[in-house]
This record gives structure tokens, sequence and C-alpha cells, in this order.
């Protein structure tokens, strides 16, 4: 089983700040197959991010993803107010399907 | 827009079989390149792969769970379930099932229920 390693476990930023997330992988993960998702309180997880680097319909174009390998990154460039929430990376390039353990951004 | 709505017990008896649908709409679950799935999250913890199926009948679970799950699709109601017998207070979590896409070489659920807690407890 791929274990997905998300740091920091929170990020304590104040908006118009960058946010830089990292997702390190147990093993090398196909880029195609590294996800990754934005989780507010009390709602489902959203698409953010697939392919390691393609945004989903509708995602602003400050969200971005990049890596290869083990280590991979999401990218806020410049956080809004409604971006404060828990961002959680997936894999699916070796089954069983495996999440991050989550990082939360936090207004400062 | 798909949508997606679990439904079901949200309290089952420790050792029984939890029990839980989920009704699509918006689209078919008999289209072609969708797998229909269900992932748990503990509360306050992060999220857990629980498997999938596919209209065709194939399916994938999580080896974690794989011998006391079931996920089967029903086309003629356009709805998926899970069923996960012998449950602990282990599986105490929030349920959600998503639409699981296969598309560019990529793997990743883009519509979710809004999820429904089980709870596990006698």
């Amino acid at each position: 089983e791929i274990v997905l390693t998300q740091s920091p476990g929170t990020l304590s930023l104040s908006p118009g700040e960058r946010a830089t997330l990292s997702c390190r992988a147990s093993q090398s993960v196909s880029s195609s197959y590294l996800v990754w998702y934005q989780q507010k309180p009390g709602q489902a997880p959203r698409l953010l991010i697939f392919g390691a680097s393609r945004r989903a319909t509708g995602i602003p174009d400050r969200f971005s993803g990049s890596g290869s390998g083990t280590d991979f990154t999401l990218t806020i460039s410049r956080l809004e107010s409604e971006d404060f929430a828990v961002y959680y990376c997936q894999q699916y390039g070796s089954s069983p399907l495996t999440f991050g353990g989550g990082t939360r951004v936090e207004i400062k | 827009q798909v949508q997606l709505q679990e439904s079901g017990p949200g309290l089952v008896k420790p050792s029984q079989t939890l029990s839980l649908t989920c009704t699509v709409s918006g689209g078919s679950i008999s289209s072609g390149g969708y797998y229909w799935g269900w992932i748990r999250q503990h509360p306050g913890k992060g999220l857990e792969w629980v498997g999938y199926t596919h209209y065709s009948g194939s399916t994938s679970y999580n080896p974690s769970l794989q011998s006391r799950v079931t996920i089967s699709a029903d086309t003629s109601r356009n709805q998926f379930s899970l069923k996960l017998g012998s449950v602990t207070a282990a599986d105490t979590a929030l349920y959600y099932c998503a639409r699981g896409v296969e598309s560019s070489s990529s793997f990743f659920f883009d519509y979710w229920g809004q999820g429904t807690l089980v709870t596990v407890s006698s």
C-alpha cells in the first residue's frame, strides 16, 4: 500500500499569502494518478486537481499542482477567504486507493 | 448536474451489518467510464477509501475491509449500495458515496454525496 504523508499538518497564513502544501508518497506514484481535494467543515471533499497538475472544472487558476515520483505539491498563489480549509491528496496509481492525512490551512 | 444522496440507518449495533444506499440523480449509473464508490471519514480524521463498483458488476475493495464489505449496483433504481458486516465501534464514521472517474489515465472522485453519519453502538 502506498502511504501518502502530507505536510505540514497545519499551515497558518493570511489572506493574500502563498500556500505550499506537500504530499510525499512512500513509493513512486504515476503523476497521472495524483489528485488533490479541498474539504470545508460540514462539506464533502471537492475535487481540485487531477493528474497531478490538471485543474478540475471551475477551479480558479490560483490553484496549481506539480510534482512527480514521490513528491507532489499543491500551491495556492494568493489565499482568499474561501480557501481556508483542509486539503487531501489521493493516489490510485497502485491499489489500494489511498488518501493523505490532510493539511489544514487556517487563518493566521 | 449529477447528485448523490446517501440513505440508511444512523445507528447500527455491534456485530451487525451496516447497510447504506446511494441514490444517483442527473445521470445514469449505467454510463460507461464511471465507478460508484464509498469513502468514509472517522470523526475528526482523514478519508479512507472503502471500495467501488461498476455497473458491469466489477468491484474493488480496500484490502483492510475486503472480508466484510460488499458494494453493488441496482441499475433499475439508479442506486448503489454498501454492506459492511460484523461492525465494531471502529466503523463509526461519516460515509460518503461518490462518482469515480477514470479519465486521462487518472482516477478521481468528481461528485460526492453530503455524507451520512453511522454510529456503531449498542
